[in-house]
């Protein structure tokens, strides 16, 4: 099965900085989506963007694609300490899969 | 509210033992889905269902077996086959495997085998 995997493993940045994740896939996609990981907890959904997109903003984020070098970026502009979390890109294959497969994800820090 | 549940938070398992992770969900989603996540780990699939009464493996499903009675419901049963169980176990549903839309993710049952 195909999986994303994102990079940085790790980001420490200050309160008031971007953070930028990156995480690249193998496969044509249909859509990728970006989910958030507080520490023991459940994952969040925070934007999804179609393969016909190439990007797309939510409040702070924003999210690139570009399915030519299959690969996605996750941008959170003016961190905030409450951003700390675990990062998981996810994508769902075009070949007819469309399970949500994820990446190991990136463990951000916002120190305040 | 509308969500999907998972229990019990914490499960403690004795070697050679079964156990039985719960999910329940009222979003009226026909997709659920159970992941597996290790420290410092991303989540792989152990098994998939898109209707009701009906399943598929996903990348690590030995040791593990599902049932998907009914549509609001997708127990996961770790069973004493599965010789490294100790993980934190989520559930997540969808509306319909092709809908391009988010997953809901419980919020998790830990297990450790003690």
């Amino acid at each position: 099965s195909q999986q994303g995997e994102e990079d940085p493993q790790a980001l420490s940045i200050q309160e008031g900085e971007n953070a930028t994740m990156n995480c690249s896939y193998k496969t044509s996609i249909n859509n990728l989506q970006w989910y958030r990981q507080n520490s023991g907890r459940g994952l969040v959904h925070l934007i999804l963007i179609r393969s016909n997109e190439r990007e797309k903003h939510s409040g702070r984020l924003r999210v690139t694609l570009d399915t030519s070098k299959k690969s996605s970026s996750l941008l959170i502009t003016a961190s905030r300490a409450a951003d700390t979390a675990s990062y998981f890109c996810a994508t769902d294959g075009s070949g007819g899969s469309y399970i949500p497969t994820f990446g190991r994800g990136t463990s951000l820090i916002v120190h305040p | 509210d509308g969500g999907i549940t998972q229990s019990p938070k914490y499960l403690f398992r004795k070697e050679g033992q079964n156990v039985t992770l719960s999910c329940e969900q009222n979003l009226n989603h026909d997709a659920m889905y159970w992941y597996r996540q290790d420290p410092g780990q991303g989540l792989r699939l152990i098994y998939y269902s898109q209707i009701v009464n009906d399943f598929q493996k996903g990348d690590i499903a030995e040791g593990y077996s599902v049932s998907r009675e009914k549509k609001e419901s997708f127990p996961l049963t770790v069973t004493s086959a599965q010789k490294n169980p100790t993980a934190f176990y989520l559930c997540a549903s969808s509306i319909l495997p092709q809908g391009n839309t988010e997953a809901f993710f419980g919020q998790g049952t830990r297990l450790t085998v003690v």
